[in-house]
């Protein structure tokens, strides 16, 4: 599994954009790039998954390195609601996600 | 319905009790998952079912014993806990697709073991 590498924490404030960085330097050319997040008492949530393009949801937009030792998590306008702990899953061999320590997220209004 | 729906939300049990832990989705995932997630930690992978069989044990104790008796349920059995084993216990479900697919996690059972 590849090892991934995120920041303890990162703040920000409300309504402001939120770069999240991870590296995942020993990531397989065919494993995908998770990324969850969990609030208090929660289980995780997905909020988006990418190869090598970046992608955009209604969450978030994953923006991925050229050679894929990196992504960045960009959410547009954090609220106090996008407070948690940000996971990045850098690779996802035999089906399984492996969680790194993640990055606390905290916002202020 | 796209939820995983984990019962029972608390448990406190002894340790000489048998107790289980259960899961249900209705999305058609033919791949679920079993976490242990101890307080400030991460998530940790312990068992992962594909097509109802399983197909990954990260050496879980066999204390805990999972069961996939159909595509939509999970079940952990639990016996002869240690206090150590108190945690948050997340089950997860998503297509078969290696990764290339989102997961749906449930909010957890909160086992205490006494």
């Amino acid at each position: 599994d590849a090892k991934t590498t995120q920041p303890n924490s990162m703040e920000s404030n409300e309504e402001e954009p939120v770069h999240l960085p991870c590296n995942h330097s020993t990531i397989s050319g065919t494993d995908y790039i998770h990324w969850y997040r969990q609030l208090p008492s929660q289980g995780p949530e997905y909020v988006i998954h990418g190869l090598t393009s970046n992608v955009n949801n209604r969450m978030a937009s994953l923006a991925i390195a050229e050679d894929r030792k990196s992504s960045t998590l960009i959410l547009h306008r954090a609220t106090l609601r996008d407070a948690a702990v940000y996971y990045c899953i850098g690779g996802t061999s035999y089906g399984k996600l492996t969680f790194g320590q993640g990055t606390i997220l905290t916002v202020h209004p | 319905d796209t939820e995983v729906t984990q019962t029972p939300k608390h448990l406190v049990m002894g340790m000489t009790n048998k107790k289980s832990l259960k899961c249900e989705q209705h999305m058609g995932h033919r791949a679920m998952y079993w976490y242990k997630q101890k307080a400030k930690k991460p998530p940790e992978l312990m068992f992962v079912y594909s097509y109802e069989k399983l197909s990954i044990n990260e050496s879980v104790p066999s204390r805990f014993s999972p069961e996939c008796p159909n595509s939509s349920l999970l079940n952990l059995h639990l016996h002869a806990l240690q206090p150590e084993d108190s945690a948050l216990y997340l089950c997860a479900s998503s297509q078969v697709e290696r990764g290339r697919v989102g997961y749906t996690f449930g909010s957890g059972t909160r086992l205490t073991v006494v």
